[in-house]
């Protein structure tokens, strides 16, 4: 089982500010993931990551930016938050065959 | 493109009672399928996964039969506790890629003592 952090696990911020979610998982995966979680649950793959300076936007379109310099580590940018960014951001990362989830992060935009 | 279709919610259970949430699936080729679980203001758990036709995958009570035939992966369960309440996920994972996962939209399980 794969050990994913993600932090902070609530945030609460302004309109107009620039946030980094941080996800990082201790297994050595190549293949790391990022998804947004709608109220309704439904979840949309945003971004993806091959392995290390590779990276790729995903099935739904999203404003936010990921860098992947170290294995462990793909953290996700919003340059200028808004409300219609409030969500739950998911991390995962995956070996052959199996997603691994972190336990989220809960996005409040005022 | 794959897809993945699970029985809307919520279904509200009283404990000790019989689960099934339906799962049915589109894909090429020969993907892997699995059942992951949601509890409140937590990521997605993977609960159980099968790798082909006919494996069948179980954890805590859980069962679920990957049958190609009927391109369905139910998830069962004999007896339902109230903390089995949580948000249950079917998705497929075809191999190659990236491993993209296609996840079904969620079914909500509510489980009164």
């Amino acid at each position: 089982e794969a050990d994913i952090y993600q932090t902070p696990r609530y945030l609460v911020i302004g309109t107009g500010k620039k946030i980094t979610l941080e996800c990082s998982q201790t297994m050595g995966h190549d293949k790391m993931y990022w998804y947004q979680q709608d109220p309704g649950m439904e979840l949309h793959l945003i971004h993806y990551s091959y392995g290390v300076n590779s990276t790729e936007k995903g099935d739904l379109s999203s404003e936010s930016t990921v860098s992947r310099i170290r294995t462990e580590h793909f953290p996700l940018t919003l340059e200028s938050a808004r409300p219609s960014h409030t969500s739950q951001y998911l991390c995962a990362s995956s070996e052959v065959g199996t997603q691994y989830f972190g336990p989220g992060t809960r996005l409040l935009v005022l | 493109g794959d897809s993945v279709t699970q029985m809307e919610g919520p279904v509200t259970l009283s404990e000790e009672a019989c689960l099934t949430i339906n799962c049915t699936y589109t894909a090429t080729g020969y993907p892997s399928l699995f059942w992951y679980v949601q509890y409140p203001g937590e990521g997605l758990q993977l609960l159980l996964k099968a790798t082909k036709a006919d494996d069948k995958g179980s954890n805590k009570g859980f069962e679920a039969t990957y049958r190609k035939e009927t391109t369905s992966f139910h998830l069962e369960k004999g007896s339902v506790q109230v903390s089995d309440s949580a948000v249950y996920f079917c998705a497929l994972m075809n191999s190659g890629g990236y491993q993209k996962v296609t996840f079904g939209t969620g079914t909500k399980l509510q489980v009164i003592p």
